[in-house]
């Protein structure tokens, strides 16, 4: 079925390690977004990114980084794995017009990450 | 980006119409409203998205004043599984469409 799929569903890292989350879109969406979402919170746009080879910060960058070499794949990467990186992180994507008919984002099911 | 304002809960009895309002005052001219619902574990999903007046589709309506400050997202007589909290976004025209920000929306809670 196509969407946005993310894996791993869940993951437990101790501090200091690093790790990659992987997101793939199979829509030939130019968007994909990454966003954190802390309990009985809204979600954060973490990194963006409008189109392969650009990528952009949102309103919580530090402590990740992304890259866009394909439209399909937009990995998410903790560089050193920190307690208050404890969240669930939703990789999104949407058509470059996300207005009218287009439907919005499309977000994966989310990946579970425990810091300890 | 426009702020959005929305109640924090909402409760409902099954059969029941419930409309949930969204305040969004600084709404630029270019923006849509668009709003998510999203169920415990799982990404948000598409909703309903509107310019003004009045969007409806298989699942919901949307009404939006003719000055856009505002929206309101009816759901026509809910069941149990539209225990969900739903956002409201603005936004979405090129170039600002990777930006949208959420809210921590409204917690809709529905019971027999």
């Amino acid at each position: 079925n196509a969407g946005v799929t993310q894996t791993p569903k869940f993951q437990v890292l101790k501090t200091g390690q690093s790790m990659t989350l992987q997101c793939a879109q199979d829509m030939n969406h130019e968007y994909m977004s990454w966003y954190r979402q802390d309990p009985g919170m809204g979600l954060r746009l973490i990194h963006y990114s409008v189109g392969a080879g650009i990528t952009d910060q949102g309103e919580v960058p530090n402590g990740y980084n992304v890259s866009r070499s394909t439209t399909e794949d937009f990995p998410l990467r903790l560089l050193s794995a920190a307690p208050s990186q404890t969240s669930v992180y939703f990789c999104a994507s949407s058509s470059i017009i996300t207005t009218g008919e287009s439907g919005g984002y499309t977000f994966g099911s989310g990946t579970r990450l425990t810091v300890v | 980006l426009a702020k959005t304002t929305q109640p924090i809960s909402m409760d409902s009895y099954e059969g029941q119409e419930v409309n949930i309002t969204c305040s969004h005052n600084n709404i630029a001219t270019n923006d849509y409203i668009t709003w998510y619902q999203q169920f415990p574990s799982q990404g948000p999903r598409f909703i309903i998205q509107g310019y003004k007046t009045k969007v409806t589709n298989e699942v919901a309506s949307l009404f939006i004043p003719a000055d856009r400050k505002s929206s309101t997202l009816s759901l026509p007589r809910v069941s149990l599984s539209d225990t969900a909290v739903y956002y409201c976004l603005v936004g979405g025209n090129t170039g600002t469409a990777s930006k949208l920000t959420f809210g921590t929306g409204t917690r809709l809670q529905v019971t027999l």
